[in-house]
């Protein structure tokens, strides 16, 4: 059984602050890593497919470092703003052969940011 | 917007009965996964379906099967519904080229059943 587990569980922060949460997963058999942004009653939203020990990718005020050696993975939000208030959740694929399209999920980070 | 739709949107079925739900994929992508995501949870892996085959299943009982279609729609049936199967149920479409492509979801559908 895969152990994919994010801190914290959830997380309150004033509008402007920077904030980053933390993705735990196995460091073997690795194949990719990815996260998302879930709103409630809205489809997951794709941010960030991380393949590359090393990887860090930016997408406007969020961003994300990946370290697979160690298992886990850093995503990074600078100067929260209430619209950034959602579910947090990564999700990793284990190289497995042809069955390396599964998704495991941690059970998500939840971010509310105060005006 | 992800291009996935899924429907319904929210149902609620007898403990015992049988339900479809139904996902279209976003256009060009072959493979289509069903999660479940229950109250507290992440999102489960029930399987995925690949050009029309099941090509993988998480830890779910027979009951729960699915079809894709030459659109590469889908379906996932879940029969003799329990009371635990009460849960969102997320479809997820991709296309198949390797460790670096994004696998998209619908909005789900929330499954109660009574």
């Amino acid at each position: 059984i895969l152990n994919v587990e994010q801190s914290p569980q959830s997380l309150h922060v004033q509008e402007g602050d920077s904030t980053n949460f933390t993705c735990s997963f196995p460091s073997s058999n690795f194949y990719a890593l990815h996260w998302y942004r879930w709103e409630t009653a809205k489809s997951p939203e794709a941010l960030f497919v991380m393949t590359l020990n090393g990887d860090e990718k930016k997408k406007g005020r969020i961003s994300a470092t990946l370290n697979t050696k160690e298992g886990y993975s850093y995503l990074y939000i600078k100067g929260s703003q209430p619209e950034d208030s959602a579910t947090y959740l990564c999700a990793f694929r284990k190289n497995s052969g042809g069955s390396n399209y599964k998704l495991t999920f941690g059970k998500g980070t939840l971010l509310t940011v105060n005006p | 917007e992800t291009g996935v739709t899924q429907s319904p949107t929210h149902l609620i079925k007898t403990r015992g009965q049988q339900v479809t739900l139904r996902c279209s994929s976003q256009s060009g992508h072959n493979t289509v996964s069903w999660y479940q995501q229950a109250l507290g949870q992440g999102p489960q892996f029930i399987f995925q379906y690949y050009r029309e085959e099941e090509n993988g299943r998480g830890n779910f009982p027979p009951r729960f099967s699915g079809l894709q279609f030459p659109n590469y729609s889908s379906e996932l049936n879940v029969n003799a519904l329990e009371l635990d199967d009460s849960a969102l149920y997320l479809c997820a479409s991709s296309s198949v080229s390797g460790p670096g492509n994004t696998i998209y979801f619908g909005e789900g559908s929330w499954l109660t059943v009574v």
